[in-house]
C-alpha cells in the first residue's frame, strides 16, 4: 500500500514563483491536512479538508491556498512564494470519526524560496 | 489557541537506558497521541489513548492519558539505536459541531548513544 505520497520530494524556488504541492491517499480517507515544520516549530497546520470539495483554513494559511476535487487528492499551492516559506510540508489524511486524530503522513516535500 | 508543553526538548541517552518524556496543557484533552518522526520522513503514530487514566503499551512503549485529560507521558524502556528521532505529543478537542481539533507539541528529539 502506497498510503499517502507527496510530490515532489525537493523543490528550490525563487521569490516570487509559484508552485503546488500534491498530495494522493489511497485509504479512502476524507479528511486530510496540509502542515508545515520548521526548526523549533513543530508541525503547524496550514488547510485541511473534511471531504471533498471542502478545505478551511488551519494556524498558518496566509500565503497558501488549496483545492481537494477528488476525495484521494489535495493540492497544496502557492501563489508568489517568499523566504519565509522555506519549510518541509506534510500532507496527512485521517478518517472522519472520533479517530481523527490517527493521522497518515507523507515523507515530506522540502521547499527553498530563495 | 490549545497549546502542549512538550518536555524535555532533547535528550542525550546511552543505550539501554529507559527514557521518559511528557506533554502539559492547561486545556482538556479527549484523546492523547505520541508520534515519533525519523530523520528525513514523516511522523508515525505510536500510541492513541482514548480514555483519562488509561496505560496503554506498545512494545517497549508505554503512555498515559493523565486522569485529569491535561497531560499524557511516554516512557521507552531499553533504548535502543533506532529508537533515535523526534517524539510529538498530540491531544485532541472537540472543536464544536462534531468537529475535532488536534494540537501538536513542538517534539522532544531524542538521542541515543551507542
Amino acid at each position: 500500500n502506497a498510503g499517502v505520497t507527496q510530490t515532489p520530494k525537493f523543490r528550490v524556488l525563487k521569490t516570487g514563483q509559484s508552485m503546488t504541492l500534491l498530495c494522493a491517499q489511497d485509504m479512502n480517507h476524507e479528511y486530510m491536512y496540509w502542515y508545515r515544520q520548521d526548526p523549533g516549530m513543530g508541525l503547524r497546520l496550514i488547510h485541511y479538508s473534511v471531504g471533498e470539495g471542502t478545505t478551511a483554513k488551519g494556524e498558518v494559511p496566509d500565503g497558501y491556498n488549496v483545492s481537494r476535487l477528488k476525495k484521494q487528492n489535495f493540492l497544496l499551492g502557492l501563489e508568489s512564494a517568499a523566504p519565509s516559506q522555506t519549510s518541509v510540508y506534510f500532507c496527512a489524511s485521517s478518517y472522519s470519526s472520533r479517530y481523527t486524530g490517527e493521522l497518515f503522513f507523507g515523507e515530506g516535500s522540502r521547499l527553498t524560496v530563495l | 489557541g490549545q497549546q502542549l508543553n512538550q518536555s524535555p526538548q532533547s535528550m542525550f541517552i546511552q543505550e539501554g537506558e529507559d527514557v521518559s518524556m511528557n506533554c502539559t496543557s492547561s486545556s482538556i484533552f479527549n484523546t492523547w497521541l505520541w508520534y515519533k518522526q525519523d530523520p528525513g520522513e514523516g511522523p508515525v503514530l505510536l500510541i492513541a489513548l482514548y480514555k483519562a487514566g488509561e496505560l496503554t503499551s506498545n512494545g517497549r512503549l508505554t503512555a498515559q492519558f493523565g486522569i485529569t485529560r491535561k497531560d499524557s507521558f511516554l516512557n521507552i524502556s531499553a533504548s535502543i539505536p533506532s529508537d533515535v528521532g523526534i517524539y510529538f505529543c498530540a491531544g485532541q478537542s472537540l472543536a464544536g459541531a462534531g468537529s475535532y481539533q488536534l494540537t501538536f507539541g513542538k517534539g522532544t528529539k531524542l538521542s541515543v548513544i551507542p
